[in-house]
């Protein structure tokens, strides 16, 4: 069984460009998460769509982050206009059940943002 | 605020040389705790959860234990392999993943 994918693995672009991460989760989990590991710091939750549906987004930093999920399969996240700050790597985690089932994680997406 | 706070940071071992990573949290309902294992330029990977105070849970040479204000990852004869950054996370009343800091576990041959 594959497990959850992300694309692209890095991700180098100049403050004020947009970037688009996308994740595609194990098959049949309704359960979709994003979050985020700034360096040096430790991983923070970003928010979760139950289907296509968006149960908790109270981790999103600004306006300028936009997670979709359509169809209720895979996610995108999209960063418009990215900030020095938005550097890090972005985790995508997939569950069959809720907060409390067991969240596999893809490998992440390294954006620097120059 | 909940809070997850793992200690030591970094831990290096011989191998063969047994040792516990700890993992404090202050989380209002804890719904569960959870132990991942992270090599480098990889995405977290799941050990063990753990929901309620006095459970245990084993796997080869690692081990679980949780209490109400804190779990334990016991680590048994490590190998090499073994090395690794050790992440703990708790799910609380608002159902959301907290995470530590993480242990860098290193195991010398």
């Amino acid at each position: 069984e594959a497990g959850v994918t992300q694309f692209p693995s890095h991700s180098v672009i100049e403050k004020g460009q947009t970037v688009t991460l996308r994740c595609d989760p194990i098959s049949g989990h309704d359960n979709l998460y994003w979050y985020r590991r700034v360096m040096g710091k430790e991983i923070k939750f970003l928010l979760h769509f139950v289907k296509e549906s968006k149960q908790d987004e109270s981790g999103m930093p600004n306006n300028r982050f936009l997670a979709e999920r359509t169809g209720g399969t895979y996610s995108t996240l999209k960063v418009q206009p990215a900030e020095l700050e938005d550097s890090g790597v972005y985790f995508c985690a997939s569950s069959q059940a809720g907060v409390r089932d067991t969240q596999y994680f893809g490998p992440g997406t390294r954006l620097t943002v120059l | 605020e909940d809070q997850v706070t793992q200690s030591p940071e970094a831990l290096r071992l011989q191998e063969g040389e047994s040792s516990s990573l700890n993992c404090s949290y202050t989380v209002s309902g804890l719904r569960g705790l959870f132990w991942y294992r992270q090599d480098p330029g990889k995405g977290p990977e799941f050990l063990f959860t753990l929901y309620s105070a006095g459970e245990e849970k084993e796997k080869e040479r690692l081990k679980a234990t949780l209490t109400k204000k804190e779990s334990f990852l016991h680590i048994t004869a490590p190998k090499p392999e073994d090395s690794a950054t050790y992440l703990c996370a708790a799910v609380g009343s608002n159902y959301q993943l907290i995470w530590g800091a993480g242990t860098k576990l290193i195991i010398k041959p």
